[in-house]
């Protein structure tokens, strides 16, 4: 079956480091993957999008980026801060009408 | 900047009730979605909603479930007899028409909870 995976333990770092998050699938080749961030009892908040055909993306301290052979996804956060505390989800778009698969979510700490 | 908008924030209910969550999309979204988060486990797609009629739907939208858009702004999930494993939270979410890919706009959500 297809899967989207990812790392399911916190991920702990310090203030001013950078954070690496991974997404993994399986048994397909998504065109794009999204990025979320959830807050703890709120909604999820796009963040960025990437596409097959790209290998990197950015968006101020962001960046994503699509390794199409290894079937990944890394999301960084650049001089975290401990406001960039959350839970951060990737997610594929299928269908005719676009629904979102998401991932377990990777819930991050910034520690001071 | 516009928002998606979910009432109530938290309804409690007794098993076999019926429930009506109500979301109000951005205003000139075309596409709508219900999901659902059960307490520490991934959000669930539930079904999707365009030009009057559900395009997709999963496993779990069953015959207790259903949509409506009654009055072209408000957007709503009924479900007819809840049952205990029904208590997560709802997201609604709305997406515009930029293109294929574009990202959606997710609610607040309201936290059901089945007595």
């Amino acid at each position: 079956s297809q899967k989207i995976e990812q790392n399911s333990e916190a991920l702990n770092i310090q203030e001013g480091k950078t954070a690496t998050l991974t997404c993994n699938y399986t048994n397909y080749s998504p065109a794009y993957l999204q990025w979320y961030r959830q807050d703890p009892g709120r909604g999820p908040v796009f963040l960025l999008l990437i596409r097959e055909n790209e290998k990197e993306k950015r968006k101020e301290r962001l960046k994503v980026t699509f390794d199409t052979t290894l079937k990944q996804s890394l999301f960084h956060i650049t001089a975290s801060q401990p406001a960039d505390s959350a839970t951060y989800l990737c997610a594929r778009s299928t269908g005719g009408g676009n629904k979102l698969t998401f991932g377990t979510g990777t819930q991050l700490k910034v520690e001071l | 900047e516009p928002e998606v908008t979910q009432t109530p924030s938290h309804q409690v209910t007794q098993m076999g009730q019926e429930v009506i969550l109500r979301c109000v999309p951005i205003s000139n979204h075309l596409y709508f979605y219900w999901y659902r988060q059960i307490l520490g486990q991934k959000v669930e797609f539930l079904v999707s909603f365009y030009n009057n009629e559900i395009s997709e739907k999963s496993e779990i939208f069953d015959d207790q479930f259903s949509v409506e858009r009654p009055d072209g702004s408000n957007f709503t999930l009924k479900i007819r007899s809840t049952k205990l494993e029904d208590s997560a939270m709802y997201f609604c979410a709305s997406r515009g028409d930029r293109g294929l890919y574009n990202e959606q706009f997710f609610g607040p959500g309201t936290r059901l909870t089945v007595l």
